[in-house]
């Protein structure tokens, strides 16, 4: 079946250094592609999406590009904040009217002052 | 606009009782969507429900599990005879319209059984 695989945490980095978080999938037809993004004691939050190939996402800094041949879509964002030290989770969806959202394991990211 | 609201946000039940999860999607929305997180794990699709209906249930376990999102009041996901195995996040999302791109997430019930 469908499956998201992302890079496991914890993810510690200093402010301001250059984030990637792996992200790669599993699917059999042309799956939607999402990052969600998990601030503690709190439901997530649509970060980014992409339906298709070579569409990049951004949002907040954050960008991830739908890569087909790769079937990949890393997060990457230029200059983390402490106020970005969250869990971030991949995850995908096949089509547009589907209604489930299958989501990777997370990644914990920490950012240092 | 109200965001999706879950209750209670924390529920404690000793093993053998049950326990009942509600949530009140957003306003005008009729698709709510049930997920189960367990410790240090993605989030699972459990059931996906529109008012009065389950239209995909296919992540419900096939004992102890029900969900119903009646005409009026909330969507409820019920677990009779909880055991040790049944604690988690459970987090519910809703949407104007099937489908992923605008599903709404409340903030979870954490449930613990002792």
């Amino acid at each position: 079946g469908d499956s998201v695989t992302q890079m496991e945490g914890p993810v510690t980095l200093s402010e301001e250094a250059f984030l990637t978080i792996n992200c790669t999938y599993t699917a059999t037809g042309y799956p939607s592609l999402f990052w969600y993004v998990q601030y503690p004691g709190e439901g997530l939050q649509l970060l980014l999406k992409a339906t298709k190939a070579d569409d990049k996402g951004s949002n907040k800094g954050f960008e991830a590009t739908y890569r087909k041949e790769t079937t990949s879509f890393h997060l990457e964002k230029g200059s983390v904040q402490v106020s970005d030290s969250a869990v971030y989770f991949c995850a995908l969806s096949e089509g547009s009217s589907a209604s489930k959202i299958i989501f990777g394991s997370g990644t914990r990211l920490s950012i240092r002052p | 606009n109200a965001g999706v609201m879950q209750n209670p946000r924390h529920l404690v039940r000793r093993r053998g009782q049950e326990a009942r999860l509600r949530c009140s999607p957003m306003k005008g929305h009729s698709h709510v969507y049930w997920y189960r997180q367990l410790p240090e794990e993605g989030l699972k699709f459990m059931v996906y429900l529109q008012k009065e209906n389950i239209i995909d249930e296919s992540g419900m376990p096939k004992e102890r599990f029900s969900a119903e999102f009646p005409k009026e009041g909330p969507s409820i996901l019920r677990i009779q005879q909880v055991v040790r195995g049944d604690s988690a996040a459970y987090f519910c999302a809703s949407s104007p319209t099937a489908g992923p791109f605008e599903q709404y997430f409340g903030p979870g019930t954490r449930l613990t059984v002792t």
